[in-house]
Formats: structure tokens, sequence, C-alpha cells
């Protein structure tokens, strides 16, 4: 079935620092795929979205471009500030998008 | 405000007795769905509803139940709930024609 991996967590940086964190899909036929971010207390918001091959999605500063060739939907971001500090889960839709398939989440911890 | 709501947000309870988190949306959202986010496992889908009246299992619906009469509710039961039902749960919806899943703020059940 369709799966998600990404990177293990926790991930420490300093503010300003660049951020990369890993995604990598599974899927048959040609899903979307997501970027949702979980600040503490909080349920999941959307960051950022892709439906197809080399979309790039962006918001917030945020970047994740869909590489079909690679499986990959790796979340960017070129200067981390503290308030980014959260759980970010890449995820994929597939079929109707009836079932979001979630990766485990990476814990972002930024320091000042 | 266009939101989607839980409650409770926090819940004890005893093995055995039966339990409602109910989940409501003002969106006027086809879709919605329950998920558990469990550490190491991401969040897995239990149920989904595609419109009233219309239900089908996610990945892990063993020992849940759900029920959709009205659009807006999509209340998940559990008949008889056991310890490995500790998780925290997260309802969801979608409109038929978009791609953004949006959440709600969790239930965190503890079964004991």
């Amino acid at each position: 079935g369709d799966s998600v991996t990404q990177m293990e967590g926790p991930v420490t940086l300093s503010e300003e620092a660049f951020l990369t964190i890993n995604c990598t899909y599974t899927a048959t036929g040609y899903p979307s795929l997501f970027w949702y971010v979980q600040y503490p207390g909080e349920g999941l918001q959307l960051l950022l979205k892709a439906t197809k091959a080399d979309d790039k999605g962006s918001n917030k500063g945020f970047e994740a471009t869909y590489r079909k060739e690679t499986t990959s939907f790796h979340l960017e971001k070129g200067s981390v500030q503290v308030s980014d500090s959260a759980v970010y889960f890449c995820a994929l839709s597939n079929t109707g998008f009836q079932k979001l398939v979630f990766g485990t989440g990476t814990r972002l911890l930024v320091s000042p | 405000e266009a939101q989607v709501t839980q409650n409770p947000r926090y819940l004890i309870t005893v093995t055995g007795k039966k339990l409602t988190v109910t989940c409501s949306q003002n969106m006027n959202h086809e879709y919605m769905s329950w998920y558990r986010q469990d550490p190491g496992l991401g969040l897995r889908q239990i149920y989904y509803s595609m419109n009233v009246e219309v239900t089908d299992k996610g990945d892990v619906p063993e020992g849940y139940k759900v029920s959709r009469k009205e659009k807006r509710n999509f209340p998940l039961i559990l008949e008889s709930p056991s310890p490995n039902q500790t998780s925290l749960y997260f309802c969801a919806s979608r409109s038929a024609g978009g791609t953004e899943a949006f959440f709600g703020q969790g239930t965190r059940l503890t079964v004991v």
C-alpha cells in the first residue's frame, strides 16, 4: 500500500539556520503531496501542497518540490525562527483523497 | 470562523465504559474522517464518511464505530474502550472538490 517515510527527529537548529526535512513516498498512480504542521496543543494545519510532478508548494517561507523521479517531497526553509518549532508531517493522498497517509512526523526545535 | 470542533479535549476513562467523542464542522464539507495519532506511527485513519449515511472503514477501525446522521456531525464511538485505544484522536473534514483537510484540535483519550 501507499506509505510515507520521513526523517527521524528531533531536528534541533539555531534561529536563522537552514532547514531540510526529508520525505519520500511509495504510491501507485499520481498522488497529491502535503506538508502539515502541528504546533503544541493544536491540531494539524496544512502548510503547503503539490498536486503534480515538478509542482512547488510554498507558504510562510517553506518550500517543497514534488519530485516524481526520486519520489520525494523534501521540506526546506532558508532561515528558521523560534516560532517554527513544531511537528511537521509529510502526507500523501490518493484514490480520490479519501485518506491521507502520513509519515511519522518530525519534531523541529529552534533555539534563539 | 471556519472550524472543526471536537469534544472533549481530554478524557480519562476506565476499560469497558462506553464513550463518544463528538466532531462538528461548520464548512458544509462532505468528507469527514477520524484519525488516531500514536508516537512513531504518525496518524492513521480509523473511519471516514463521504456524506450523510455513507461511512467506511479506514486502516484501523477495530473497536470503533461512527455515524453520520447529519452533514456537520461525525461522532466517534468506543463501545468498550481498552487501554490500547489510549491515543490522541483527530477529526478532519474536507469539501468534495477540495484537497485541503481541516483538522480539529484533538482529543487526548486515556483508558485505564
